[in-house]
C-alpha cells in the first residue's frame, strides 16, 4: 500500500540554524500539507500546497518557514533560523483532492529538537 | 473559524469492553467532513474513520463506529471489543468541504488506555 515517507526521523539542531525536513507524498496525490505537534499538544496546521504554490497557511507559518516541491516526488519544509519553540513533531500529509473529499494520509513524522 | 473540542483528556477501558470518545465542533458551514485519527506511542497519525456531513448514515469501520449528530454538532467515536492495540491518543478533526484546500482542524486529543 502506498505511504507517505519523511526524512529524517529525528533532527537535532542548534538555535539559529536552518533545517530542511523532507517528505515524499503518495505518488498520485496533488495536495500536500505540513502540520506540527508540540509535545503534549494538539496537531496544528501549518500550510497546504497545490499546483506548485501555497494555497493556505496558518499564522504559525511566518517568514521563517518556506515550502518547496523541488522535483516530481519531494516536498520540503524549510525553517530558516530555528528557535527553541520550533521543537516539535512535524508531519507531512498528502491527498488526491482538496476540500476533504479525499482523506489526508500522514507520514510518520520528523521529530525536531532545537537546542 | 472552526473549532473542535474533545472534553475528555483521558479515558480507560477494559479489554473487550466498549468505550465512547466525545467530540464537538463549531462551524457555520453545511458541507464538511469529520475524521477520527489514532496516534499510538510511535506518534504516527493513522486514520480510523471519516464521516461526510451530507450523509445521515453513521460511518462504521469494523469495531469502530461514529454517532454523528449534525444539529448538535457532535461526532463521537465508539470502539467495540476494545483491544490492547487500541491504546493511543485519539484526535477528532474537521475540514471544510467548500473552498478549503483541505486544512484539518484538530481537537486536543483523548488518551485512551485499554487495560488487560
Amino acid at each position: 500500500e502506498p505511504e507517505v515517507t519523511q526524512t529524517p526521523s529525528h533532527q537535532v539542531t542548534q538555535m539559529g540554524q536552518e533545517v530542511i525536513l523532507r517528505c515524499v507524498p503518495i505518488s498520485n496525490h496533488l495536495y500536500f500539507y505540513w502540520y506540527r505537534q508540540i509535545l503534549g499538544q494538539k496537531v496544528e496546521f501549518l500550510v497546504s500546497f497545490y499546483n506548485n504554490e501555497i494555497s493556505e497557511k496558518s499564522e504559525i507559518f511566518d517568514d521563517q518557514f518556506s515550502v518547496e516541491r523541488p522535483d516530481g516526488s519531494n516536498f520540503t519544509l524549510k525553517i530558516r533560523s530555528t528557535k527553541l519553540e520550533d521543537s516539535a513533531m512535524y508531519f507531512c500529509a498528502s491527498s488526491s483532492s482538496g476540500g476533504g473529499q479525499e482523506t489526508q494520509y500522514f507520514g510518520p513524522g520528523t521529530r525536531l529538537l532545537v537546542l | 473559524a472552526q473549532t473542535v473540542t474533545q472534553s475528555q483528556p483521558e479515558m480507560s477501558v477494559q479489554e473487550a469492553e466498549t468505550v465512547t470518545l466525545s467530540c464537538t465542533y463549531d462551524t457555520s458551514e453545511n458541507n464538511y467532513y469529520l475524521f477520527w485519527y489514532k496516534q499510538p506511542p510511535s506518534r504516527q497519525m493513522i486514520l480510523v474513520i471519516r464521516q461526510e456531513a451530507y450523509k445521515q448514515q453513521n460511518a462504521t469501520e469494523n469495531r469502530f463506529s461514529v454517532n454523528f449528530q449534525k444539529a448538535a454538532k457532535s461526532f463521537s467515536l465508539k470502539i467495540s471489543d476494545s483491544q490492547l492495540g487500541d491504546t493511543a491518543m485519539y484526535f477528532c478533526a474537521f475540514t471544510s468541504g467548500g473552498t478549503s484546500y483541505g486544512k484539518l482542524t484538530f481537537g486536543q486529543g483523548t488518551i485512551l488506555t485499554v487495560h488487560p
